[in-house]
């Protein structure tokens, strides 16, 4: 079974509207991670925002927000009032508990394209 | 995502030979992780490494590829006689003990020709 997936793998959005990049994962470890991360057409992975599985809120960074449902095993990426430099792939990941260390298994991606 | 560096950014290599990737993690980051992304996919995870140990190098593929992180100087990853399906981007990763917060390099684009 896929632990993360990412179901969109493409969207449109105009410029200045919200966007909401969907995420499900899956595992049965109490303590996990999840990140999001962003990779413009220059190849880099720019690191958005992170959610713990046992933080009571959703994350916020600026302009991004981390819809956090844990019973529905979904971490939503919301972008909002998109702006033309969010044109890139998009990269939903987990980290789960100590004993798989700390690495992170990633989803398939969603590209998202901003319109002006 | 500022001091996570690696080199170098491209790297051509002919079939057969070696290709060596550099990365020195974030200042006060003891942890490393390579992954390796191939065109239109998500990120793979290779190897886990803290200074001088091999935490975890479950994604390695068992020939040709080593890793090491040394008590001095910045982590390597070695392909040995490279072939056209090594061609692919390799990115460093760091983060601290927690790991909450994992910080990537830019990447290092290897085409083998």
């Amino acid at each position: 079974a896929q632990k993360i997936t990412q179901t969109q793998p493409g969207m449109f959005v105009q410029e200045k509207e919200a966007v909401t990049l969907d995420c499900t994962y899956d595992t049965s470890d109490p303590s996990y991670g999840l990140f999001w991360y962003k990779q413009p057409s220059s190849g880099e992975m720019i690191f958005l925002i992170y959610q713990g599985s046992y933080d009571q809120q959703n994350a916020t960074e600026g302009r991004y927000s981390l819809n956090f449902q844990k019973a529905r095993k979904s971490a939503n990426l919301v972008i909002s009032a998109s702006q033309l430099g969010d044109s890139a792939m998009y990269f939903c990941a987990m980290r789960e508990g100590p004993a798989a260390g700390n690495k992170l298994t990633f989803g398939g991606g969603t590209r998202v394209l901003v319109k002006p | 995502n500022a001091g996570v560096m690696q080199n170098p950014r491209h790297l051509v290599r002919r079939r057969g030979q070696e290709a060596r990737l550099r990365c020195s993690p974030m200042k006060g980051h003891s942890h490393v992780y390579w992954y390796r992304q191939l065109p239109e996919e998500g990120l793979k995870f290779m190897v886990y490494l803290q200074k001088e140990n091999i935490i975890d190098e479950s994604g390695m593929p068992k020939e040709r590829f080593s890793a090491e992180f040394p008590k001095e100087g910045p982590s390597i990853l070695r392909i040995q006689q490279v072939v056209r399906g090594d061609s692919a981007a390799y990115f460093c990763a760091s983060s601290d003990y927690s790991g909450n917060t994992i910080y990537f390099g830019e990447g290092s684009w290897l085409t083998v020709v």
